[in-house]
């Protein structure tokens, strides 16, 4: 593994159903976030963690969750999906949240509520 | 609540020429991040910009922050084929919160 990896690459689920969608780092960064992305609203954060055992909310938390067990995971659940979480769906990590620090990005899981 | 826009949204361009993208929020911050994405693609750091008058550089990209007016320029210089993309500016809104403008599709033609 190198750098951020994200399954699935893609889905298509039912409205009402549960999914996980996994996130994992290898670059040890104590940071970890999860975006969404529509077209002609950019990225918006969901979720984050500062650390293993901690979360926050970012701009649009509703209808998502998160855990962040160990340092590497930081899976994102959708309890029971609805369609207007159709969206591209990034997970990033940064070496710390300390001002001036880059995150890198993940490839993003492009979901699909039906 | 903080807001940042990117002007213009799209942006079709000749090669060789220059241009500027312009990225203003709403709040005080002083530390601001552009990133590229190709299409179908992730997200890739360029510029980390950390305070007023700060300005880099990286081949025809060129970035600079005046805090004061609360606005950020990405300059190109003599624009080429391969820096087609998306670019996006983001603000730091509080520890561990980024808001990301709307981004500037740049199309580059031959």
């Amino acid at each position: 593994i190198a750098g951020i990896t994200q399954a699935p690459t893609s889905q298509i689920l039912a409205a009402g159903r549960r999914m996980t969608l996994r996130c994992t780092q290898d670059m040890r960064h104590n940071a970890m976030y999860w975006y969404r992305q529509d077209l002609g609203l950019g990225l918006r954060l969901i979720h984050y963690s500062n650390t293993a055992g901690t979360t926050g909310k970012g701009e649009v938390p509703d209808g998502y969750s998160v855990s962040r067990a160990n340092t590497d995971d930081f899976p994102l659940t959708l309890a029971s999906a609805v369609p207007s979480q159709t969206s591209v769906y990034f997970c990033a990590s940064s070496d710390s949240g300390l001002a001036g620090i880059e995150q890198f990005f993940g490839p993003g899981t492009r979901l699909t509520v039906l | 609540e903080l807001k940042v826009e990117q002007n213009p949204l799209f942006l079709s361009m000749q090669e060789g020429k220059n241009y500027t993208i312009y990225c203003n929020y709403s709040t005080t911050s002083d530390r601001l991040y552009w990133y590229r994405q190709d299409p179908g693609k992730s997200l890739e750091s360029l510029f980390v910009l950390l305070s007023n008058g700060a300005v880099k550089q990286e081949g025809r990209l060129m970035a600079s922050l005046d805090t004061k007016a609360r606005l950020s320029t990405l300059h190109i210089t003599a624009a080429v084929h391969d820096l087609s993309a998306t670019y996006f500016c983001a603000v730091e809104a509080g520890t561990y919160k980024y808001i990301f403008g709307t981004g500037t599709r740049l199309k580059v033609l031959a």
